[in-house]
């Protein structure tokens, strides 16, 4: 039973679409992120959402919209995709009750989507 | 300001050899730190934490990490690599609220037979 599970694996599209991805946890996490894995494997993150807010919202382009409808849920929606958003963009989850710094909380990822945009 | 140095992009060993990889972090905070593995085309999968418990860490597959304040690092060995060992490992710093990770642009690890 996958704990972080992303949809889909792979998605190729051309220059200027729109696309999702979706990302579910089953671990009863209350705070879940994005991060984003460039050609040379160095990841960053994009958002993170405590109880379906939004508490990190790093640099990103206004194209990059997430979307938690619940705890469980955080999807990430792109508009307009341009060559550059080519990358594998990890979601994970983690629980820090309320947002106090607990060193003892790890993030659980997923396996990864690989966006190729032609 | 929270930081994470790879001090080394590639490392190659013998298998049956020790395996070294090197980690220094930079921290405002008590840092929690992290080793994670990642398989070609696969996931991030925790390998080890420090979480100001024990300084030395044991994790799964026979890896272990030291944590030296005094040096600031963090770094991972293995007394014995093994083929399966291959792979790409990321150093993670963890600190402030949310528990921010800040990632270390890797180490990738080849195996030799």
């Amino acid at each position: 039973d996958t704990a972080v599970s992303q949809t889909p694996k792979y998605l190729v599209t051309q220059m200027g679409n729109d696309k999702s991805i979706k990302c579910e946890q089953n671990l009863g996490h209350d705070t879940m992120y994005w991060y984003k894995q460039d050609s040379k494997k160095f990841l960053k993150i994009m958002f993170s959402y405590n109880n379906k807010e939004l508490i990190i919202n790093e640099t990103v382009p206004n194209r990059f919209s997430p979307k938690s409808p619940d705890k469980a849920h955080l999807n990430l929606h792109i508009n307009s995709l341009e060559l550059g958003d080519s990358a594998v963009y990890f979601c994970a989850s983690s629980q820090v009750d309320g947002g106090a710094y607990l060193p003892k909380n790890i993030q659980y990822f997923g396996a990864g989507t690989r966006l190729s945009v032609l | 300001a929270q930081s994470v140095t790879q001090l080394d992009s590639h490392v190659s060993v013998s298998e049956g050899t020790p395996v070294l990889l090197r980690c220094n972090y930079s921290s405002s905070y008590s840092p929690s730190l992290f080793w994670y593995v990642q398989h070609p085309n696969k996931g991030l999968q925790l390998l080890l934490k420090y979480t100001s418990a024990a300084t030395l860490v044991k994790g799964i597959n026979g890896f272990e990490a030291e944590f030296k304040k005094s040096e600031t690092s963090f770094h991972l060995t293995k007394p014995s690599a093994h083929m399966s060992d291959a792979a790409e490992y990321f150093c993670v710093v963890s600190a402030g609220n949310f528990n921010k990770f800040y990632f270390g642009s890797g180490t990738k690890l080849n195996v030799k037979p």
